[in-house]
Parts: C-alpha cells; structure tokens; sequence
C-alpha cells in the first residue's frame, strides 16, 4: 500500500508565492504527480516528476526526493483562479506491467487579496 | 476539454437500487481508470482495465463490478446501494498503463 501525507488547508495571498508539500511511502515508486481541482469539476494535471530535481512550468513549479520520499509544488505570482485542491498522486508499479496511480487526500488553496 | 466523457452527470436513486455509470476515454486511449470521491475525501481508486483487460483493483466493493468493452468503452455497475454510496464517481483514461491520466467531469450519484 502507499501513505501520501499533505496539508489539509493552505492560505495565501494574492501575488505571493506557496509552497505546498507531499510526503510519501511506497515500495514500487514509479512517479510522482500534481493535478489541481476546483470544487465539483474534474482534476487537470499540472506536473509530473520520475527523476529528482526541479521541473519548471510556468507559474508552477514540482521538486522530487526519491530518497526522502518528499515532492513540493511551487506556485509563483498567486492569482484569485489558483484557488482549488492540490492533489499529490503517486505511481506505484506493482509488477507485470501493472500501475496503479494512489491520490493523496489533497491540499485545500485559498487564495486572498 | 479533456476528451473523457461521461454519462449520466447526475443521478438520483433510493437505497437499495442498481445503477451503471459509463465512460468513453479518449480517442486512442486504452487505459481506463474509475475513482470514487466523497465529500471532504481524496480520490479512492477503485479499478482499472487496460484493452479491455482488468489490470489493478483498489478497494472496490463487491456491490460494485466494471468492465471494458471491445470499443473500449467502460461500464461500472453499483448494487444494492447505500447512503454512503453518494459520491462523485471519476472515470480516466491514458494512452498506456504509465501514461498520465485525464480526467471525466465525473458522474455525481446521490442516494436517498
């Protein structure tokens, strides 16, 4: 199985930068992503890290650590539509070609002026 | 527009009843992904089929059943339900096994 630990609620202002982080615990890591959700709609995908490091993507930013099991989402430049759910999902290989994507409960942005 | 659809949006039904959500991926997708969230949970992986093959089970209830089909199409089945049933239901499609997924608007069922 697989533990994946993220804040509950972050709150941010309008402009500034947030960092919202992931802790996870799995035995057959095979990825790492980020998807957004506003509420009732679907999830999009923002990010996607498989090596450690930085991945830059306009306004947003993910960073891998393999080895401590930690991944942050960096968000530049906040505008009053970033206001959603950060998820943290991680791919797990479970073997014969299998994989399965496990979500963490997600991080609740709001967004103020 | 992520190319996933799904039907019904919304569904109202009572306790005790069956009914099927379906799910088109998307053009050339062959993976297809169900997740079921409720209010104030995350997204709680229940299946996922690849060409038509079961490839991962989550905790899925035995009241609940899915299958794809030759055109790849996905079906999932919810039996005798419950109250705590009432959830946003996601489907999700991916090109291969470890490719990334969209998302469906999802399929809102409400039981009372």
């Amino acid at each position: 199985g697989q533990n994946i630990d993220q804040p509950t609620e972050m709150t941010a202002t309008e402009g500034a930068i947030v960092q919202i982080n992931c802790t996870y615990q799995t035995s057959g890591f095979n990825g790492l992503f980020w998807y957004q959700q506003h509420a009732g709609e679907a999830p999009t995908f923002l990010s996607y890290n498989v090596l450690d490091g930085l991945e830059e993507k306009g306004r947003f930013s993910s960073f891998l650590s393999r080895s401590k099991g930690y991944s942050y989402l960096l968000l530049k430049e906040l505008q009053m539509k970033d206001s959603a759910s950060y998820l943290c999902a991680v791919r797990d290989s479970s073997g014969a070609g299998s994989y399965q994507l496990t979500f963490g409960k997600g991080t609740k942005l709001s967004v103020i002026p | 527009d992520s190319g996933v659809t799904q039907t019904p949006k919304h569904l109202i039904t009572a306790t005790g009843q069956r009914v099927t959500l379906r799910c088109s991926p998307r053009s050339g997708d062959l993976s297809v992904y169900w997740y079921q969230q409720s209010l104030d949970q995350g997204l709680q992986f229940l299946i996922q089929y690849y060409n038509g093959e079961e490839r991962a089970k989550g905790n899925i209830l035995e009241r609940f059943s899915a299958q794809q089909f030759p055109d790849l199409h996905s079906e999932l089945n919810l039996s005798s339900l419950e109250l705590g049933d009432s959830a946003l239901y996601f489907c999700a499609s991916s090109v291969h096994e470890a490719g990334e997924l969209f998302f469906g608007e999802g399929s809102r069922l409400t039981v009372l």
